[in-house]
């Protein structure tokens, strides 16, 4: 199939580590990407990792890819509140640039 | 940098009238552009893909008639939604494409509402 899929909610502390999981179908991406959404907002282009890649760390941000299972995981270290949103992770099919996304995973962080 | 721009952020307008909503990419050239539709607590749905010069590829369920678009330059597509009726109403979001990466930056969105 073509779906990409998450989990649809996570909720944590302030200050803990956040982390989103994603599967993704298609073997042969170049390039996977996590997006963010806050509330009435487009979407906001977190990170991005290639696929000859097992791990990239922005910051507090650290993406892990598992090619052989197509997995691809987001953690959030140090969750403020300010990182409350959806979270969607994207795949390319067929070719350049056509995205697919999962269906986001809200992440609520609590004071 | 690669920074894309909507208008209107948000319109309402009423039943059987047309709306158009701008994309521009503001700090790079981009050949192709997206729309999307996204529906409250929902994904992304990928209405089209506009290549600058070119008629838009619209995806299966779309329909051309109703969801117009033009990229008639490397820095802007729009989106005429004809004759609106109230379940048009949506969010609507463009994206551009940029960079040997393919990767898409998204405009921040134009909430419609039809009544």
């Amino acid at each position: 199939g073509e779906d990409v899929e998450q989990s649809l909610f996570l909720s944590v502390r302030e200050g803990d580590s956040s982390v989103i999981n994603c599967t993704y179908t298609d073997s042969s991406s170049t390039y996977l990407y996590w997006y963010k959404q806050e509330p009435g907002a487009g979407l906001q282009l977190l990170t991005y990792i290639f696929s000859n890649m097992d791990m990239k760390q922005d910051q507090r941000l650290t993406v892990l890819l598992n090619k052989k299972d197509k997995h691809l995981s987001l953690r959030i270290a140090d969750t403020q509140t300010g990182d409350s949103a959806i979270y969607f992770c994207a795949e390319p099919l067929g070719g350049y640039s056509t995205l697919t996304f999962g269906k986001g995973t809200m992440l609520l962080v609590s004071p | 940098g690669a920074v894309v721009s909507q208008h209107p952020s948000r319109v309402i307008c009423k039943s059987g009238t047309s709306v158009k909503i701008e994309c521009r990419s503001l700090d790079f050239q981009a050949t192709t552009m997206f729309w999307y539709r996204q529906f409250p607590k929902q994904s992304l749905m990928l209405m089209a893909t506009s290549n600058e010069g070119s008629k838009a590829t619209y995806e299966q369920g779309v329909e051309k008639d109703k969801f117009l678009i033009n990229h008639a330059s490397l820095t802007l597509s729009t989106l005429t939604v004809t004759s609106a009726h109230p379940e048009d109403s949506s969010f609507y979001i463009c994206s551009a494409g940029a960079g040997s990466t393919g990767t898409q930056y998204f405009g921040p969105g134009t909430r419609l509402l039809v009544l």
